[in-house]
């Protein structure tokens, strides 16, 4: 399986500062990486498709790059309703399978 | 718009089953594949697995192979999802997502408790 890790567990912003949250895949995944974002309480929203694909109703705030193992998801000027969880999800193989999340949190 | 809502919370016995529903609207139901995910609490995503509604065809995680049994209904535009022999480790949120993620349920939480 391939396996995703996602780094920091835990980022601590102040609304306005840009971040950018990591992803690496345990082996080569060409552009097949998506990232979703979950708020306490609510099920997971499609932000990223194929690493930097945008997804229609997603503030352009949001951006992906990336290939191979290397993924980000870059948020540009946090606001507060950007407070949460972030996974990635690869679909290059069977099983499917989602990092462990970054949680975004208030400083 | 599309929709995809899930049935209300189970609990269960250990050793029982349940059978959980996600009904699809806003959308050709047999052109995309209804995936399967859990999230125990505090925890990050699992996939289960995937059921190609048009044909009844499914892939399932190794992991949850045992475990689950994805069927789908065309009349109905439902997706279904039964889980057997039910212990602690299954208590968790179960989500059914459509339209390669695109869109999710509500979830629905399975509590498996004496």
């Amino acid at each position: 399986d391939i396996v995703l890790t996602q780094s920091p567990a835990t980022l601590s912003v102040t609304p306005g500062d840009s971040v950018s949250l990591s992803c690496r895949a345990s082996q080569s995944i060409s552009n097949n990486l998506h990232w979703y974002q979950q708020k306490s309480h609510e099920s997971p929203r499609l932000l990223i498709k194929y690493a930097s694909q945008s997804i229609s109703g997603i503030p352009s705030r949001f951006s992906g790059s990336g290939s191979g193992t290397d993924f980000t998801l870059s948020i540009n000027s946090v606001e507060t309703e950007d407070f949460g969880m972030y996974f990635c999800q690869q679909s290059n193989s069977w099983p499917r399978t989602f990092g462990g999340g970054t949680k975004l949190e208030i400083k | 718009q599309v929709q995809l809502q899930q049935s209300a919370a189970e609990l269960a016995r250990p050793g029982a089953s349940v059978k959980m529903s996600c009904k699809a609207s806003g959308y050709t139901f047999t052109s995309y594949t209804m995936h399967w995910v859990k999230q125990r609490p505090g925890q990050g995503l699992e996939w289960i697995g995937y059921i190609n509604p048009s044909s009844g065809y499914t892939e399932y995680n190794q992991k949850f192979k045992d475990k689950t049994t994805l069927t789908a209904d065309k009349s109905s535009s439902t997706a279904y999802m039964q889980l057997s022999s039910l212990t602690s480790e299954d208590s968790a949120v179960y989500y059914c997502a459509g339209i390669t993620f695109a869109y999710w349920g509500q979830g629905t939480l399975v509590t498996v408790s004496a």
